[in-house]
């Protein structure tokens, strides 16, 4: 049973670029969260996208944005990168969404460095 | 945004050792609270979580002790293995919000 696969797993760009992170859930799940990870942080909740909509959004500006598609796979997409975007983005899946949210399952995350 | 905060930053232990993490917030209406742990190059994955309907919850040799009145709650690692040498993050949220509040972590380091 594959888990939470997310890629690229390393990337650089620079400032002003735009990037796409992909991310495919655990089988049998239907939510995918996204986070990301500043070196030394704990996760900061990004959005999460349930039912190919966005449910909920962390405090992060409208340069991330998203997409869920019918297959419950998702990607991640930030414009206009800024240096601080520097980070470690994490994709997590789960079943279920709100009060009935289950055991959220992380992938490896991707790397993305800004020049 | 960080609602909860997680001590110490970095734990050194010898094996064999009680490792001991602890973490407080701040949003009473927080009512899930998840252990991470997270191996350098992987994602977080769940090592145990609490509801604060009860005080204490063991899973082999974790145990979350959570103390509702003064808002924390803690990872105690009986018998530490350098195996477990990676990084802890406590984590909050309520039952009906979808955002996950993590502490900043813990580095523990499980010496042999």
């Amino acid at each position: 049973d594959a888990g939470v696969t997310q890629s690229p797993t390393h990337l650089i760009k620079t400032r002003g670029q735009q990037v796409t992170l992909r991310c495919s859930p655990k089988s049998g799940h239907d939510t995918v969260s996204w986070y990301q990870q500043a070196l030394g942080q704990g996760p900061q909740f990004i959005f999460q996208y349930y039912e190919e909509e966005e449910r909920q959004r962390g405090n992060f500006p409208d340069r991330f944005s998203g997409h869920q598609f019918p297959n419950y796979s998702s990607e991640l997409n930030v414009n206009a990168l800024l240096l601080g975007d520097s980070a470690l983005y994490l994709c997590a899946s789960s079943y279920g969404t709100g009060m009935n949210t289950g055991e959220l399952f992380f992938g490896e995350g991707s790397r993305l460095t800004v020049l | 945004q960080q609602q909860v905060k997680q001590s110490p930053q970095s734990l050194i232990v010898q094996k064999g050792g009680i490792s001991i993490i602890n973490c407080a917030y701040e949003n009473t209406a927080f009512d899930y609270f998840p252990w991470y742990q997270q191996f350098p190059g992987k994602g977080p994955a769940l090592l145990i979580a609490i509801r604060p309907d009860v005080s204490e919850k063991k899973e082999g040799r974790f145990t979350i002790s959570f103390n509702k009145s003064a808002k924390q709650f803690s990872l105690h690692i009986m018998d530490s293995q350098p195996g477990d040498s990676a990084t802890y993050f406590c984590a909050a949220r309520t039952y009906n919000n979808n955002d996950m509040r993590f502490g900043a972590g813990t580095r523990l380091t499980v010496k042999p």
